[in-house]
């Protein structure tokens, strides 16, 4: 069975500073894994993903996260916080047949001017 | 290229009324996915629809249900609303097509914000 496990239920960084979010998976296979963004009354928005090409992928407005299998990780980091990172960050991972998409409880991430 | 469109955007019912829910994917995607957001339990799964077929279901009761059309456009029904139906009911629409740059992934629509009272 697949599943996340989102370390940090808030992170709170002053803006400027690196941003660091955890998550672990549990998968039996090479899993597909992905971190979506949600900012206040919106919809999830696809930060990034990784689906067993590089280790260590680049999505969208700075952020990076690396696969670690050793260490069953991805977790999703940012060098430097802008204020208009404060939103719900969730790492999904979808089972083999990617039809059915695994949630953790998700990271409220607040930065400080 | 449109995005996935949900209507109402808002809502308020009571008690034992029953409320359906609209989600227009984006051209081209068969998958379309309901999601249930709430405070205290986060993202659930409720379904999943390919092709008109119900592929996958998760852990609800009956009195959720829903359908998908043959242009892919899919409804969602909740009977006999209970206080804890209030949530923010979102789809979610995918690409089948194997190899593209964007499969897999999941396109959200901004969320249908249900209120019980």
């Amino acid at each position: 069975a697949q599943s996340v496990t989102q370390l940090d239920s808030h992170v709170s960084v002053s803006e400027g500073t690196p941003v660091l979010l955890r998550c672990n998976y549990s998968s039996s296979y090479s899993p597909s894994l992905f971190w979506y963004v949600q900012h206040p009354n919106k919809g999830l928005q696809l930060l990034l993903k990784y689906t067993s090409a590089a280790t260590l992928v680049k999505g969208i407005n700075g952020f990076e996260a690396e696969f670690k299998k050793s260490e069953t990780s991805f977790h999703l980091t940012k060098p430097s916080a802008h204020m208009s990172d404060a939103a719900e960050y969730f790492c999904v991972v979808s089972d083999l047949g990617g039809n059915q998409f695994y949630f953790g409880t998700g990271t409220s991430l607040t930065v400080i001017p | 290229k449109a995005g996935v469109t949900q209507t109402p955007r808002y809502l308020i019912k009571t008690r034992g009324q029953q409320v359906t829910l609209s989600c227009s994917p984006i051209s081209g995607h068969r998958s379309v996915s309901w999601y249930q957001q709430t405070p205290g339990q986060g993202l659930q799964f409720l379904f999943e629809y390919f092709s008109e077929t119900q592929r996958n279901k998760g852990n609800f009761p009956g009195r959720f249900s829903g359908r998908q059309f043959s242009n892919s456009r899919s409804e969602m029904n909740v009977s006999t609303l209970e206080l804890g139906d209030s949530a923010l009911y979102l789809c979610a629409s995918s690409s089948d097509a194997v190899g593209t740059a964007t499969t897999g992934e999941l396109f959200f629509g901004e969320g249908s914000r249900l209120t019980v009272l």
